[in-house]
Formats: C-alpha cells, sequence, structure tokens
C-alpha cells in the first residue's frame, strides 16, 4: 500500500481512443503531480496541482488533458495519442510544493498506444 | 537554474560489495537533494534526503548518502550490495521554493550473486 493509488496499472489503447487515467491519494497532501517515464530519458514532469489549481503545464501537447476535482483524485484525460506517447504515467503527491516536500508515487500506468 | 547528473547509466556489484551511486547537481539556490529508488513495475520510492542538516544522511535499507558543496555531489552508497537491491536509483534537487523537483536520468543497479 503506497498511499497513492493508481488505475489501470496497464493500459492498451488506438490512437482515435478517448481514455482516463486515474489516481488517488490517501495521504492527506495538497498537491499532486503526473509525470512522464519513458526508456532512457529523466522524468518528465507534466503537470502540478497544488489545492486542486494547476500551477504547472510543462509544455505539454493538449491531447493530454488533466483534472483535479478535489485534493485527493487527479486525471488524465487521453485522446487521440501516438505511439510515442506509449510510457508508465507515474502520479505523484506532497505536502506541499515547497523544497522540503519528498514526493510520494503511485505504482504507475503503462501505456500502450497502438 | 537546477540540474541533476548521475554519472553512469548501469553499475553493476557483487552480492556484498560496496554500492556507489554518483550525483553531481546544480542549484543557484542551498540545494534539498534527494534519493528515490525504483524497483520492476512500481513507482518510485523516497530513499533519503538532505535538508541543509547534518551532511550526511541516512537512509532506508542501509544507504546514505554524504553532501559535499564543495564538490556539488551528494553520493549514495551502502556498505554491503544484497541482491534485493537491484534497481533503479534516481537523484533529485528541489528547484527552489514552490518548484518541483528535478530528475536525473537514473542508475540502473544490477547485483550478482
Amino acid at each position: 500500500e503506497t498511499g497513492v493509488t493508481q488505475t489501470p496499472r496497464h493500459l492498451v489503447m488506438g490512437m482515435t481512443n478517448k481514455k482516463s487515467l486515474k489516481c488517488e491519494q490517501h495521504l492527506g497532501h495538497n498537491a499532486m503531480y503526473w509525470y512522464k517515464q519513458s526508456a532512457k530519458k529523466p522524468l518528465e514532469l507534466m503537470f502540478v496541482y497544488n489545492f486542486k489549481e494547476q500551477t504547472e503545464n510543462n509544455s505539454v501537447p493538449s491531447r493530454f488533458s488533466p483534472e483535479c476535482p478535489n485534493s485527493s483524485h487527479l486525471f488524465l484525460h487521453l485522446h487521440t495519442l501516438q505511439p510515442e506517447d506509449s510510457a508508465l504515467y507515474l502520479c505523484a503527491s506532497s505536502q506541499g510544493t515547497g523544497q522540503n516536500s519528498p514526493l510520494h508515487f503511485g505504482n504507475g500506468t503503462r501505456l500502450t498506444v497502438t | 537554474a537546477q540540474s541533476v547528473t548521475q554519472l553512469g547509466s548501469h553499475v553493476s556489484v557483487s552480492e556484498g560489495a560496496l554500492v556507489l551511486l554518483r550525483c553531481n547537481y546544480s542549484s543557484s539556490v542551498p540545494p534539498y537533494l534527494f534519493w528515490y529508488v525504483q524497483y520492476p513495475n512500481q513507482g518510485l520510492q523516497l530513499l533519503l534526503k538532505y535538508t541543509s542538516a547534518a551532511t550526511l544522511v541516512k537512509g532506508i535499507n542501509g544507504f546514505e548518502a554524504e553532501f559535499k558543496k564543495s564538490e556539488t555531489s551528494f553520493h549514495l552508497t551502502k556498505p554491503s550490495a544484497h541482491m534485493s537491491d537491484a534497481a533503479e536509483y534516481f537523484c533529485a534537487v528541489s528547484g527552489g521554493l514552490n518548484t518541483p523537483l528535478v530528475f536525473g536520468k537514473g542508475t540502473r543497479l544490477s547485483v550478482i550473486a
């Protein structure tokens, strides 16, 4: 039990599909994040939400659309993805976004775009 | 701006041998530094963090790291490797107040029996 739960664990979708990734944290944290992890690349920060407000959008294509209805839940809506979007998508949370707030990660969703 | 360089994308050690994973950072402000570990099919887990207190930081699973400002380094060590230490290790530096962490590319540790 990591405190951060991501569903589904695996997802295969075609380029014309629409799907959503879900993240839920049970740690009482105020900040939530989406990261993309591709082979042989550093973790790429995609989005940051602090107290439900988006505070960072790291030049992510519009085919990725985040949603944060409350401090415990975070979604990533996907549509018309490309094969290069295949990756492990990690959700994380932290108490705040300050320097002394370690991230707590979920186990990720392994996405394959066909 | 902040950045992290992890030297060596893959390190292989024998069981019982010293583990040394290297991390150098660049930061325009006093840094907060972190090491995370990722086991197969899992997310990242915090190993230890440096927050400007003691320069030698002890973490979980017998790992420790030493902050050396003069060398801008934060290398991760463990005296004796176990098979269960095989994983990917990430060094990260804080990006300053209210700025998310910046991660290195990771170092994969293999432990040979």
